[in-house]
């Protein structure tokens, strides 16, 4: 059964730094690996995904994630980090249509 | 504006009752879902539906009940027999056919037993 680990549950970042987020997935073959982001009290936004192609891929808000077949990851990066990206992170694996496994999260805080 | 609504943003239950959360898209995609989201467990499937009149369950379906009678509208029931219904509700939804797509939520639903 796939499986989506972020080891990190709470993580802070002073505005401006750079942030990676990690996610390692559990899955046999190549997997559909999505980024989504979540403010408290609403729904999820896609940040980003990968399909196939180019390993690199950009989302929305100036952040990327490279997928690394060897390691299993999808870890999510941003060069510099905005109070505006304060928000729980979640990353997610899709086998099919009805088949997304989400992990359980990363709290971001940011402080000044 | 294409998108998910779901109804109400809060809502309170008394134990022994049955709700209807709304979950309703104008995105024109086949599949819909709900999730179950609390406190660190990331998300949960509970029931998915990739057609009209036809719906599947997920992980955590006991305690909990869905119709799908139009595309656009796919609501949830969370009966007496849920023991915890207490939880962030989110529902989604997805094209099916062609190249894999993404699942779009909506702003979720939050049910408290009081």
């Amino acid at each position: 059964a796939q499986s989506v680990t972020q080891p990190d549950i709470h993580i802070t970042v002073s505005e401006g730094a750079s942030l990676e987020l990690r996610c390692n997935y559990s899955y046999g073959a190549t997997p559909y690996l999505f980024w989504y982001v979540q403010s408290p009290g609403q729904g999820l936004q896609l940040l980003l995904k990968y399909f196939s192609g180019d390993t690199l891929v950009q989302g929305i808000k100036g952040f990327e994630a490279e997928f690394k077949r060897s390691q299993s990851s999808f870890n999510l990066r941003k060069p510099s980090v905005h109070w505006s990206d304060a928000a729980e992170y979640f990353c997610a694996v899709g086998e099919g249509y009805q088949k997304v496994t989400f992990g359980t999260g990363t709290k971001l805080q940011v402080i000044p | 504006d294409g998108g998910i609504t779901q109804s109400p943003k809060y809502l309170f239950r008394k134990e022994g009752q049955n709700v209807t959360l709304s979950c309703e898209q104008n995105l024109n995609h086949d599949a819909m879902y709900w999730y179950r989201q609390d406190p660190g467990q990331g998300l949960r499937l509970i029931y998915y539906s990739q057609i009209v009149n036809d719906f599947q369950k997920g992980d955590i379906a006991e305690g909990y009940s869905v119709s799908r009678e139009k595309k656009e509208s796919f609501p949830l029931t969370v009966t007496s027999a849920q023991k915890n219904p207490t939880a962030f509700y989110l529902c989604a939804s997805q094209q099916v056919g062609g190249s894999y797509d993404t699942q779009y939520f909506g702003p979720g639903t939050r049910l408290t037993v009081l």
